[in-house]
């Protein structure tokens, strides 16, 4: 049982790049989540998706995209990376209510 | 915004002694949940609280919950260096549509 597996787990970017982080979830789960996290700011939401088809804003969601095509895959797009989406990126898979179940991370540098 | 506050932003104790993280929010709860996170992984879930809940336990762990003072403790009893971690508490906010809003997190270092 893989859980959250992120890729890639590293990436270098120039400013003004694309890219798409994706995420996968083998257990089920209608929540899915992203968010990024910086040095002494915690883990801020950026989107979420409450089932197949369905995206959501977060607390930080400029800059990025989402989709929820399959229920199992979450996707994260930054379509003109800045050096201020410079972190790292989590995402978190749960059931309604429940707890979330979290991804090992994608460290991201834009240059 | 953050609606959970962690208290003390950093922790150091010796193998053995207990650790006694807080956490504050702000707003209406439907619970509250701790997480751990050693250095350069993922979040782990130790343990869920709800709102009409007062205390639990899990192994070492024991958590409080004070829906009056909007405020909770997590309690580590017999600390070793392997709970060398950052701890989050995260909230689920009443009407939040199950999302969760972290604290900006403890460092807690247990010294052998």
């Amino acid at each position: 049982n893989a859980g959250v597996t992120q890729t890639p787990k590293f990436r270098v970017l120039k400013t003004g790049q694309s890219m798409t982080l994706l995420c996968a979830q083998d257990m089920n789960h209608e929540y899915m989540y992203w968010y990024r996290q910086d040095p002494g700011m915690g883990l801020r939401l950026i989107h979420y998706s409450v089932g197949e088809g369905t995206t959501a804003k977060g607390e930080v969601p400029d800059g990025y995209n989402v989709s929820r095509l399959k229920k199992q895959n979450f996707l994260l797009g930054l379509e003109s990376a800045a050096p201020s989406q410079t972190s790292v990126y989590f995402c978190a898979s749960s059931r309604r209510g429940n707890i979330q179940y979290f991804g090992a991370g994608t460290r991201l540098s834009v240059l | 915004s953050q609606q959970g506050e962690e208290d003390p932003q950093a922790l150091s104790i010796q193998e053995g002694e207990n650790a006694t993280m807080n956490c504050s929010y702000k707003t209406s709860i439907n619970n509250l949940q701790w997480y751990r996170q050693n250095s350069g992984r993922g979040l782990v879930h130790l343990i869920l609280i709800r709102s009409n809940e007062r205390e639990k336990h899990s192994g070492r762990l024991r958590v409080t919950l004070d829906t009056s003072k909007k405020s909770s403790s997590l309690l580590i009893t017999a600390s070793r260096a392997a709970d060398t971690a950052s701890y989050f508490c995260a909230t689920d906010e009443a009407g939040a549509n199950s999302k969760l809003t972290f604290g900006k997190g403890i460092t807690l270092s247990v010294r052998p």
